[in-house]
């Protein structure tokens, strides 16, 4: 079964430095998405993105993230200058008609 | 703009027994879909179940069935059978319809614990 694959599983960084997330989505979907889950919350929207654009946005994505699709199979968030409050799973996403994957998530804790 | 309601934090059931969990939502559309999550500990996001609004055919896969109200706005997850490996966060969750490009809008959960 197809699968949604992010990199890394878990990452540690210092407060104000710059990290990517990674993603492969499934190759046939067209949206793809970023989620946040700060630990014994709510899953929470951050950004949908299709046809090389973003398509929305939530109020938590603010100038300090942003998402790129770098090439045909990865898709990408930054987060430019991380703050302790930024420490969560961040979740990975795409969607087709028919089918809605998450990845395993990458754990981001901020020291 | 959609929201989703779990008035549960915490549910417990006896191995073997059926529990149900509850789950509320309010949206002025008539197409959209409904999905329950299962996190295991290791915090990954896993569909159980998906329940499309235009049919009123309760979705099942397994021992997991749902009880979809539509005119009430509830979707009620039902687990037959508890087992161990049941015990996890279960996230209930709503998207629209209108494509395939929406997101997804959770609730908060509910933390089943699972009696031997």
């Amino acid at each position: 079964e197809p699968e949604v694959t992010q990199t890394p599983s878990h990452q540690v960084t210092q407060m104000g430095q710059e990290v990517i997330l990674r993603c492969v989505p499934i190759s046939n979907h067209l949206y793809f998405y970023w989620y946040r889950q700060i630990l014994g919350q709510k899953v929470e929207f951050l950004v949908s993105f299709y046809n090389n654009e973003i398509s929305e946005k939530s109020e938590i994505f603010d100038d300090q993230f942003s998402v790129e699709r770098p090439d045909g199979s990865n898709f990408t968030l930054k987060i430019r200058s991380t703050k302790l409050e930024d420490s969560a799973m961040y979740f990975c996403a795409s969607s087709g008609w028919g089918g809605y994957t998450f990845g395993s998530g990458t754990r981001l804790t901020v020291v | 703009a959609q929201t989703v309601t779990q008035s549960q934090p915490e549910m417990s059931v006896q191995e073997a027994e059926t529990v149900t969990l509850s789950c509320t939502y309010d949206t002025s559309e008539s197409d959209y879909y409904l999905f329950w999550y299962k996190q295991p500990p290791s915090r990954q996001m896993i569909l159980v179940i998906r329940q499309e609004a235009y049919k009123q055919q309760n979705a099942t896969e397994n021992r997991f069935s749902v009880n979809f109200q539509k005119a009430a706005k509830s979707f009620s997850l039902k687990i037959s059978d508890s087992q161990l490996g049941d015990a996890a966060m279960y996230f209930c969750a709503y998207r629209s319809g209108e494509s395939s490009g929406d997101k997804l809008t959770f609730g908060t959960g509910t933390r089943l614990a699972v009696r031997p």
